[in-house]
């Protein structure tokens, strides 16, 4: 069965420090691994998605991801956070035909942003 | 905008009662999907829809139901309704099936559902 674990529930940072939000999955096989973002009363948001090939994937607005094959990790980092980057951000895992396609999100991390 | 749009956005409704969300997939895309998220639960999938056709089954209660129609769009059916159905619930659509990056599945902006 797949799944993924979003270890920190809540993360503080300082506007312009960097961030980073960790990603551990469980999969059978390799993975499609994606990352999505969901502001506040809002829908949800892919910022990037990893199928294959290169393992650091670049997304939307400044972030990036890579992927570790031996962690079962997929974190996501920005060099240096805004304000408006608060939000809730979910990990997910799956898409792929063996899981008909259905994707498993992690709890998700909420991020703030102090000034 | 992801091109997926979901109606109604807000749904304030009673216990027993039943309410059909509707979703227009992105132009192009055959594959619909379903979400509940709530506070408990967080994000779970519900059930999956191509080209007319059921393909998945997730944690979705006997209450519940779906259909997709000829125009693709979709509707999920919420039945003898209960307190604990209050929830944010997502549609999404991707092209499937094909390898890669059509993969994606693309979310609306959600149906929010009170029931009191």
């Amino acid at each position: 069965a797949q799944s993924v674990t979003q270890p920190d529930i809540h993360i503080t940072v300082s506007e312009g420090a960097s961030l980073e939000l960790r990603c551990n999955y469980s999969y059978g096989a390799t993975p499609y691994l994606f990352w999505y973002v969901q502001s506040p009363g809002q829908g949800l948001q892919l910022l990037l998605k990893y199928f294959s090939g290169d393992t650091l994937v670049q997304g939307i607005k400044g972030f990036e991801a890579e992927f570790k094959r031996s962690q079962s990790s997929f974190n996501l980092r920005k060099p240096s956070v805004h304000w408006s980057d608060a939000a809730e951000y979910f990990c997910a895992v799956g898409g792929t035909p063996s899981n008909d396609y259905k994707l498993s999100f992690g709890a998700g991390t909420t991020v703030t942003v102090r000034a | 905008d992801s091109g997926v749009t979901q109606t109604p956005k807000h749904l304030i409704t009673a216990t027993g009662q039943r309410v059909t969300l509707r979703c227009s997939p992105r132009s192009g895309d055959l594959s619909v999907y379903w979400y509940q998220q709530s506070l408990d639960q967080g994000l779970q999938f519900l059930i999956h829809y191509y080209n007319g056709e059921e393909r998945a089954k997730g944690n979705i209660l006997e209450r519940f139901s779906a259909q997709q129609f000829p125009d693709l769009h979709s509707e999920l059916n919420l039945s003898s309704l209960e307190l604990g159905d209050s929830a944010l619930y997502f549609c999404a659509s991707s092209v499937e099936p094909s390898g890669g990056a059509t993969d994606t599945q693309y979310f609306g902006p959600g149906t929010r559902l009170t029931v009191l």
